[in-house]
């Protein structure tokens, strides 16, 4: 099974909705968790952080579930710079690597 | 500041050659990673260093790749008798260590013909 596992999309959604990607991940033993956003043959750049509690950014939520071993992202008021494929990160902690999901693929539509 | 770079940035060789992959990580950072990332998937982890020893290399596919990270900065991917397989975008990030944040460099294109 793979360690982290997200769906690859393509989501294609209107600028201004809504959009949400989840993200589950299969060691519980996980500790930390990060939302990447990647653009077209660029690196990916960090996005976000997921935090146990919740966190937002302007326009973007990420919770945890730990129960149910996901994460999720929410986008709000879509634009058409949000279109890249976000990635799903799962580290176990300090000393160990980073586990990458495929990532899932958005385009926002005008 | 200067962020991680990482040398050549499109490379061709042919099947069976010897290539080395250079990566700059931002100063200070102790943590360095290669990834190797292809077509519609995510970056697949290749070897971590803390400082100059590599911390877990298990990501490495086979004894044809090797990294080395001599003074605790600058590090270098070798990929020896390529493989068509192993064409694909090399990336390399640092950290300040532990499960921070990775700055990811702008990766190297190989290809193998």
């Amino acid at each position: 099974r793979k360690e982290v596992e997200q769906d690859p999309g393509p989501f294609n959604v209107p600028e201004g909705a809504t959009v949400a990607f989840n993200c589950t991940y299969s060691n519980s033993a996980s500790q930390s968790f990060f939302w990447y956003r990647q653009d077209c043959r660029k690196e990916p750049k960090l996005l976000m952080s997921v935090y146990s509690s919740g966190n937002e950014d302007g326009r973007f939520t990420a919770q945890l579930n730990r129960a149910s071993q996901y994460i999720s992202l929410l986008i709000r008021d879509s634009k058409l710079s949000d279109s890249a494929t976000y990635l799903c990160v799962v580290n176990r902690g300090a000393g160990n690597q980073f586990y990458f999901g495929t990532g899932t693929s958005l385009t926002v539509i005008p | 500041g200067a962020g991680v770079s990482q040398t050549p940035s499109n490379k061709v060789t042919e099947k069976g050659k010897y290539v080395e992959l250079r990566c700059d990580p931002i100063s200070g950072h102790t943590a360095l990673y290669w990834y190797r990332q292809s077509l519609g998937q995510g970056p697949e982890f290749l070897i971590y260093f803390q400082g100059t020893g590599a911390a877990d290399d298990s990501g490495l596919p086979n004894d044809r790749f090797f990294a080395v990270r001599p003074e605790g900065s600058v590090s270098t991917l070798k990929i020896q008798r390529t493989e068509r397989g192993d064409s694909a975008v090399y990336l390399c990030a640092s950290s300040l260590g532990g499960a921070r944040e990775q700055f990811f460099g702008p990766g190297t294109r190989l290809t193998v013909l």
